[in-house]
């Protein structure tokens, strides 16, 4: 497809797991976004990777997190040892990057949920 | 320190009147300011933008207003409609940066 392709849609696991979450940009774009809305709340900005630059890793909450982008294109979000507060949709987004108006292209989402 | 701020977390109208929702933003550096719409379940998508030079930009029933001095853009809905209804984030991007959104408003267009 034409847009952001996030997987797996949803995930239940439990509290101490590994999960691994991915993203498939749109083709051509050089700028990844993660992001995760937690329930009632905004836009939490995690990761942001933009060419070959190094990431800003700023909004990750801990070293549970992590995320990769291999070959510019698809990135994979880690969390380690799932906690409870893990819980939310994780929103991945790709743009054009730099040279744009900043419009960014949201996937579905992965929910995930922590027992 | 939050740089992109929508201090109403929800807003209800009647259909067929105005919405008008706000944004207020602290670095004068943005270059673009973005609206997106929100449905449940789904990812936002884009509604409409307006470039840091710019005052106004109109699109259909929705236009965005900058006020560069206040440091606050506004997004007007005429006339609002039910399907309106939805999570509408406001986001500023800096071209040598990246992208930073509000915590986003409740819109509830009341048939």
């Amino acid at each position: 497809g034409a847009g952001v392709s996030q997987s797996p849609s949803n995930k239940v696991t439990e509290k101490g797991k590994d999960v691994e979450l991915r993203c498939d940009p749109i083709s051509g774009h050089t700028a990844l976004y993660w992001y995760r809305q937690s329930l009632g709340q905004g836009l939490e900005f995690l990761i942001y990777f933009q060419g070959n630059s190094a990431p800003d890793k700023s909004g990750l909450p801990s070293d549970r997190f992590s995320a990769e982008r291999t070959g510019g294109s698809v990135s994979t979000l880690t969390i380690q040892r799932t906690q409870q507060e893990d819980s939310a949709v994780y929103l991945c987004a790709s743009s054009l990057g730099q040279s744009n108006t900043g419009e960014l292209f949201f996937g579905e989402g992965s929910r995930l949920t922590v027992l | 320190d939050q740089q992109v701020k929508q201090n109403s977390p929800s807003l209800s109208v009647q259909e067929g009147r105005i919405s008008i929702l706000n944004c207020d933003y602290t670095n004068s550096m943005f270059d673009y300011f973005l609206w997106y719409k929100k449905y449940p379940a789904e990812g936002p998508t884009f509604l409409i933008s307006i470039s840091s030079i710019k005052d106004k930009n109109e699109d259909g029933r929705f236009t965005v207003f900058l006020n560069k001095s206040a440091k606050h853009l506004s997004l007007h809905i005429v006339p609002s409609q039910p399907g309106d209804s939805a999570v509408y984030f406001c986001a500023a991007f800096i071209r040598s940066g990246k992208s930073t959104f509000g915590d986003g408003t409740t819109l509830t267009v009341k048939p």
